[in-house]
């Protein structure tokens, strides 16, 4: 399978937890995004890396979440002391460079913060 | 604020018949407008997109109906089939720095096809 990737598929923690998680992108893609997605909503864009640049960050990105992409391969997004609230699938994306290069989603991650 | 409305919420319809699905937006900076099917525990994956220079586009099944001037899209499935049964989604991009595409998502429409 030579789509996006994401680990782990499921994630509980208790509150106040820190959690990461990885994503792996289609190989030859240069961008790599990370979106949010509550029950029964559309995706909401979080971030934006363009190799290993990170390009562009939603409001909101609190200070509790932390993205990097070493090497402009693999991503990994991390969430400190979690809420409730941060209860989420966190899917990621990739594409080509290109104005109009279409965007491929991974399964995602659905973290649970008990 | 939404920038992107979609409805219906949820559609039933008939194998055989249409499905019609509306978005409407805001902001005239998105320059590039996607649907995006989603499966349950699954990611949302591209069905068919439009830039606004064109009316419509046709791939498949789907079509694409594009007004520029009334900030409007239409995605029309026709034949409608059980294994569409699913999430759709609409979105509108604006061009981030570097160049990348910022997606806003509609709310999303749950299509039922019924036998």
């Amino acid at each position: 399978d030579t789509g996006v990737s994401q680990d782990p598929r499921h994630k509980i923690t208790k509150r106040g937890q820190n959690v990461t998680f990885r994503c792996d992108p289609i190989s030859e893609h240069n961008r790599l995004y990370w979106y949010r997605q509550t029950l029964g909503q559309g995706p909401e864009f979080l971030t934006y890396f363009q190799n290993e640049a990170q390009l562009e960050k939603s409001r909101l990105l609190s200070d509790r979440f932390s993205a990097e992409r070493p090497k402009g391969s693999f991503s990994t997004l991390e969430i400190q002391r979690t809420e409730q609230g941060d209860s989420a699938m966190y899917l990621c994306a990739s594409s080509f460079l290109g104005k109009y290069s279409p965007l491929h989603f991974g399964n995602g991650t659905r973290l649970t913060v008990t | 604020q939404q920038q992107v409305k979609q409805s219906p919420q949820s559609l039933i319809v008939q194998k055989g018949g249409i499905s019609i699905i509306n978005c409407a937006y805001e902001n005239t900076a998105f320059d590039y407008f996607p649907w995006y099917q989603q499966f349950p525990g699954k990611g949302p994956a591209l069905l068919i997109a439009i830039r606004p220079d064109v009316s419509e586009k046709k791939e498949g099944r789907f079509t694409i109906s594009f007004n520029k001037s009334a900030k409007q899209f239409s995605l029309h499935i026709m034949d409608s089939q059980p294994g569409d049964s699913a999430t759709y989604f609409c979105a509108a991009s604006i061009t981030l720095t570097g160049g990348g595409n910022k997606l806003t998502f509609g709310t999303g429409t749950q299509l039922k096809v019924e036998l």
